[in-house]
């Protein structure tokens, strides 16, 4: 019964296209983000979101877009991808608070071509 | 700004020698610590946390301490096998900075038999 639940796991896309990476998290934690790791596994947050409001928008194109539809979803969707846009994703999912720990999904490798 | 700077790696090491990985952070407030392994084509997965000053956070035979005077979480263990070759990650969150988990740039490890 995984936790921080992601798909697709692989992802490979040519420039221009659309594409969507889906994210659940049976946890019941009220806050949910995604983070994303370039090619030197240097991590960085993009969004967060509590209770399906959003509440950090980290300078991202906003060829990004956050989706969540329940406080247990968190889907993202990006725009006319692009060469720089290839990484892996991390979905992951926390309690609301100081302290707590925040749960990573397995990630999406995502590759432009 | 917050931020966390751990030593460079690739780090190398025999099997059963001892482990220092260090991680020093900046943060306007008292922030939690931890640290996150990654191994290789995985997702992250949390290894250890401490909430506080002094705390030590413990797991697999590895050990971090919270140290406010120095700034640091150093992650140490004290005997490696080959199995703890990974990426390691320390990070810190502070919830009143809109909940966001800082990493560090991780610590490639290489435990050779």
């Amino acid at each position: 019964d995984t936790a921080v639940s992601q798909t697709p796991k692989y992802l490979v896309t040519q420039m221009g296209n659309d594409k969507s990476i889906k994210c659940e998290q049976n946890l019941g934690h009220d806050t949910m983000y995604w983070y994303k790791q370039d090619s030197k596994k240097f991590l960085k947050i993009m969004f967060s979101y509590n209770n399906k409001e959003l509440i950090i928008n980290e300078t991202v194109p906003n060829r990004f877009s956050p989706k969540s539809p329940d406080k247990a979803h968190l889907n993202l969707h990006i725009n006319s991808l692009e060469l720089g846009d290839s990484a892996v994703y991390f979905c992951a999912s926390s309690p609301t608070g100081t302290g707590n720990t925040i749960y990573f999904g397995e990630g999406s490798w995502l590759t432009v071509v | 700004g917050n931020s966390v700077t751990q030593m460079e790696g690739p780090v190398t090491l025999s099997e059963e020698a001892f482990l220092t990985i260090n991680c020093t952070y900046t943060a306007t407030g008292y922030p939690s610590l931890f640290w996150y392994v990654q191994y290789p084509g995985e997702g992250l997965q949390l290894l250890l946390k401490a909430t506080k000053a002094d705390d030590k956070g413990s797991n697999k035979g590895f050990e971090a301490t919270y140290r406010k005077e120095t700034t640091s979480f150093h992650l140490e263990k004290g005997s490696v096998q080959v199995s703890d070759s990974a990426v390691y990650f320390c990070a810190s969150f502070l919830y009143n900075q809109g909940g966001k988990l800082i990493f560090g740039q991780g610590t490639e490890l290489s435990v050779k038999p």
